[in-house]
């Protein structure tokens, strides 16, 4: 069955743009999380939605936001862009919270550089 | 809070030879723990998990870890690693009693393995 699929793999963007990175989770599986890559901080968690609502949020600025769909497909979006908001980000699905403890399956990723 | 630590940043190590990394962990309760390797190039694969029960636990490719609850730590080991080992794993933990998808990632392990 098919993986996440993040799209689009890179990006360019500049300082004081704002950016939507989207996400499609496996087939079935309803929590979309999302994380930020980058060389000094390691992986950090953003934020998760579950049925269209955020149910745990990382500890990230008000300017990356998210949102999900009813068909469980997630964007996130990251507005007012700094040059350290430059990483891979990575979205993952679950079946967390389906009456399953398991585990989080993860895209390739958004390669995102903002100059 | 969660923290997790992983002490070895790098390792290099000749093929044949025996791996354990370490993974500690920081939380005041019950957490699922996690070891995810990304191989060069390729999206973060989960290697094994533990939730509950043996606390020995082995996952795909001939690696194995252990969860001592009492050391707050779940090291990763392989007896014999490969050429194809060569990677970067990384340790996770979440929240037992979180219904969600919220991992706290180690900062990674980098390991080179020589033919």
């Amino acid at each position: 069955k098919a993986g996440v699929t993040q799209t689009p793999r890179y990006l360019i963007k500049t300082r004081g743009q704002q950016v939507t990175l989207s996400c499609s989770p496996i087939s079935g599986h309803r929590s979309v999380s999302w994380y930020q890559q980058t060389p000094g901080q390691g992986l950090q968690f953003l934020f998760e939605y579950f049925s269209e609502t955020q149910r745990n949020k990382g500890n990230f600025p008000g300017r990356f936001s998210g949102r999900q769909f009813s068909n469980s497909r997630s964007e996130m979006n990251v507005s007012t862009l700094e040059l350290g908001d430059s990483a891979l980000y990575l979205c993952a699905s679950s079946l967390a919270g389906q009456g399953l403890n398991t585990e989080a399956f993860f895209g390739q990723g958004t390669r995102l550089t903002v100059v | 809070a969660q923290s997790v630590s992983q002490h070895n940043h790098h390792v290099i190590l000749s093929e044949a030879a025996s791996l354990e990394l370490g993974c500690n962990y920081s939380y005041g309760g019950t957490v699922n723990l996690f070891w995810y390797v990304q191989y060069p190039g390729q999206h973060l694969q989960l290697l094994l998990k533990y939730f509950s029960g043996d606390p020995l636990v082995k996952g795909i490719k001939g690696f194995e870890a252990e969860f001592i609850k009492s050391k707050f730590s779940f090291n990763l080991r392989k007896p014999s690693v490969q050429w194809s080992d060569t990677a970067e794993y990384f340790c996770a933990v979440s929240p037992w009693d979180n219904a969600g998808n919220m991992l706290t990632f180690g900062g990674g392990t980098r390991l080179m393995v020589k033919p």
